[in-house]
């Protein structure tokens, strides 16, 4: 079974200071995505990683796949209060010909002022 | 405005009752999916439908059921109401059955279930 799991699942952090957010999954993958959701919003896809080593950055978000580690990441740099909001990782995986994208628990942003 | 509309954004009922949610994907998105948000058990995958047809079920309760119509928008169907289905139901849509881009949500319906 897939199983991908966020660390940490809450981070408060002060403005202008970097931080990293984890993405950990169970089994092998052929795709990972980052999503955005503010507080009873829906979720914004940020980030869609299709290849081992493959970086995409947007601003102060950078996410990273190594897939060999089964492990993504998501680094903030110089955080600024508009990025409160909660961040999920989901991971794509094929079975039995159907194609399961499971998310992981999330983690909640809190940039202080 | 993402493209995906879903109705209604909120749904008040009682425990038994059956409630029907609509989704209506992106223009030209043939895949809708299914999720189910809630506190104690976060963004959970329900069902996939493509082209009109089941292509892959999640956590669905036997309570639940969905179709894709013709014109490619989705009802998800929620019976015997139970006070843990409150939750935000999401729906999301792509192009194709494994996307590229990721998926684009709707705003949701948020259940209460009273």
């Amino acid at each position: 079974e897939l199983k991908v799991e966020q660390n940490p699942l809450f981070l408060s952090m002060q403005e202008g200071k970097n931080y990293t957010i984890y993405c950990n999954y169970s089994t092998t993958s052929d795709r990972l995505y980052w999503y955005r959701q503010d507080p009873g919003k829906s979720l914004e896809s940020l980030f869609v990683l299709l290849s081992n080593g493959a970086v995409k950055q947007e601003g102060r978000l950078m996410a990273s796949l190594d897939t060999k580690a089964r492990l993504s990441t998501l680094h903030i740099t110089a955080a600024v209060h508009d990025l409160s909001a909660t961040y999920f990782c989901a991971v794509a995986r094929t079975t039995s010909g159907t194609y399961k994208y499971i998310f992981g628990t999330g983690t909640r942003l809190k940039v202080l002022a | 405005d993402s493209g995906v509309t879903q109705t209604p954004k909120h749904l008040i009922t009682a425990t038994g009752q059956r409630v029907t949610l609509r989704c209506s994907p992106r223009s030209g998105d043939l895949s809708v999916y299914w999720y189910q948000q809630s506190l104690d058990q976060g963004l959970q995958f329900l069902i996939q439908y493509y082209n009109g047809e089941e292509r892959a079920k999640g956590n669905i309760l036997e309570r639940f059921s969905a179709q894709q119509f013709p014109d490619l928008h989705s009802e998800l169907n929620l019976s015997s109401l139970e006070l843990g289905d409150s939750a935000l139901y999401f729906c999301a849509s792509s192009s194709s059955d494994r996307s590229d881009y990721g998926y684009t949500f709707g705003s949701g319906t948020r259940l209460t279930v009273v």
